[in-house]
């Protein structure tokens, strides 16, 4: 358990559904991430939250839609998604006042059918 | 911009062997460097770090000195296990101080019995 929880581990969705990833952190973070990893492909960075507010969206297709009702609470909203989109989403935290690195969660396995 | 580049993997490695996994960056100014660990269905867990030149990081065995002559943070251990067997990640600290981690590709690291 590294304080960072990502719920549900493994999810398969058709591409009309619509699911949520969630991410919760206990370390009283002020940072959280979303990270895509796709095999044979270097970790990407989608989107960025410090203190709730979005810092970074790293030109994420709309089909995937964020939300950080506060800082310990990350969600990751997904509708129409395509079979390229199946990968790892990896969610991570920091404390940037006194950054350390990053605390990742173990990840969501999607895959879409 | 920052970047950081690591050896082509995979690495595969008879147990007890040495090991060694290259990792050069490129930064203006004074990153923190790190290396994570990825074992198989987890996510990113941070094995060493280092904050200034001429440090050394170490962990479970491993170990990597912050080299600032020549830019690189070369990953170590002088006897490898099969349990070490996953993908190893370089990463840096963006030095302007926005805390965003900046990422290697990943080395896959194979050890045989």
């Amino acid at each position: 358990e590294t304080g960072v929880t990502q719920t549900p581990r493994h999810l398969v969705m058709g591409m009309t559904n619509k699911k949520s990833l969630k991410c919760e952190q206990h370390l009283g973070h002020n940072a959280m991430y979303w990270y895509k990893q796709s095999a044979k492909k270097p970790l990407e960075l989608m989107f960025v939250y410090n203190f709730k507010e979005q810092t970074e969206n790293n030109s994420v297709p709309s089909r995937f839609s964020p939300e950080c009702p506060n800082s310990s609470h990350l969600f990751l909203h997904l509708h129409t998604l395509q079979p390229e989109d199946s990968a790892l989403y990896l969610c991570a935290s920091s404390q940037n006042d006194r950054f350390d690195g990053y605390t990742f969660g173990s990840g969501t396995r999607l895959t879409v059918v | 911009g920052n970047s950081v580049t690591q050896m082509e993997g995979p690495v595969t490695l008879s147990e007890e062997a040495f090991l060694t996994i290259n990792c050069t960056y490129t930064a203006t100014g004074y990153p923190s460097l790190f290396w994570y660990v990825q074992y198989p269905g987890e996510g990113l867990q941070l094995l060493l770090k280092a904050t200034k030149a001429d440090d050394k990081g170490s962990n479970k065995g491993f170990e990597a000195t912050y080299r600032k002559e020549t830019t690189s943070f070369h990953l170590e251990k002088g006897s490898v296990q099969v349990s070490d067997s996953a993908v190893y990640f370089c990463a840096l600290s963006d030095p302007t101080g926005n805390e965003k981690l900046t990422f290697g590709t990943g080395t896959r690291l194979t050890i045989i019995p």
